[in-house]
């Protein structure tokens, strides 16, 4: 079993709706915890990172963090075309980041 | 101009053929990592540079030797290339803070026929 795992999708929504993305873990050791963005033939840049329990927004992005399930959530808000891309969950205890394999969005206008 | 610039773009070799993918940063990090991605598998950690004299195995160096030639500076090299090494291979640069936060270059098609 992958210690992160991630639903590949791919996910199809209508622009303006709310996407939920998700990453199970099974390393408790896991604290700090990321969201990459990656477009197509571009290398990852990273869109949110936080630390421990709790959320985090950042416009139109909201990350969640749920240490007690090892369950981490991205949601986008009034979905742009422009949010097309890949996400990718990253975590670590303290160093080298473990990623999961990546869910690939689409939003149609 | 990019931050973490890698080059080449797009690369196509035979297997048995030895190559150099090369990364340069402009950000004045540290510490340098290469990974490569493969379709249902994410990024997987190759090697990685915290400094000029310091180098080290990632999850899945066999087959892949560094060089870290400069702070700036970080190659990586495929002694003997085989059709399983086809895959997008990434530089990034980290200030080394706690929890890694990674800046990516382009990233570097590579095709072993």
């Amino acid at each position: 079993q992958k210690e992160v795992e991630q639903d590949p999708g791919p996910l199809s929504v209508p622009e303006g709706a709310i996407v939920s993305l998700n990453c199970t873990y099974s390393n408790s050791a896991f604290q700090y915890f990321m969201w990459y963005r990656q477009y197509s033939r571009k290398g990852p840049e990273l869109l949110m990172y936080t630390y421990s329990s709790g959320n985090k927004e950042d416009g139109r992005f909201t990350a969640q963090v749920d240490k007690s399930s090892k369950y981490i959530s991205l949601f986008i808000r009034d979905s742009q075309p422009s949010d097309s891309a890949t996400y990718l969950c990253a975590m670590t205890p303290l160093g080298q980041l473990t990623f999961g394999s990546g869910t690939q969005l689409t939003v149609l206008p | 101009d990019a931050d973490v610039t890698q080059t080449p773009r797009n690369r196509i070799t035979k297997t048995g053929k030895r190559i150099m993918l090369e990364c340069s940063q402009t950000k004045g990090h540290d510490r340098m990592y290469w990974y490569r991605q493969d379709p249902g598998l994410g990024l997987r950690l190759i090697y990685y540079s915290f400094d000029v004299k310091d180098i080290n195995k990632g999850e899945i160096s066999d087959g892949y030797s560094v060089s870290r030639q400069a702070q700036a500076k970080f190659s990586l090299s495929l002694e003997s290339a085989i059709p399983n090494q086809t895959a997008l291979y990434f530089c990034a640069t980290s200030e080394g803070q706690p929890g890694e936060k990674l800046f990516f270059g382009s990233g570097t098609q590579l095709s072993v026929l």
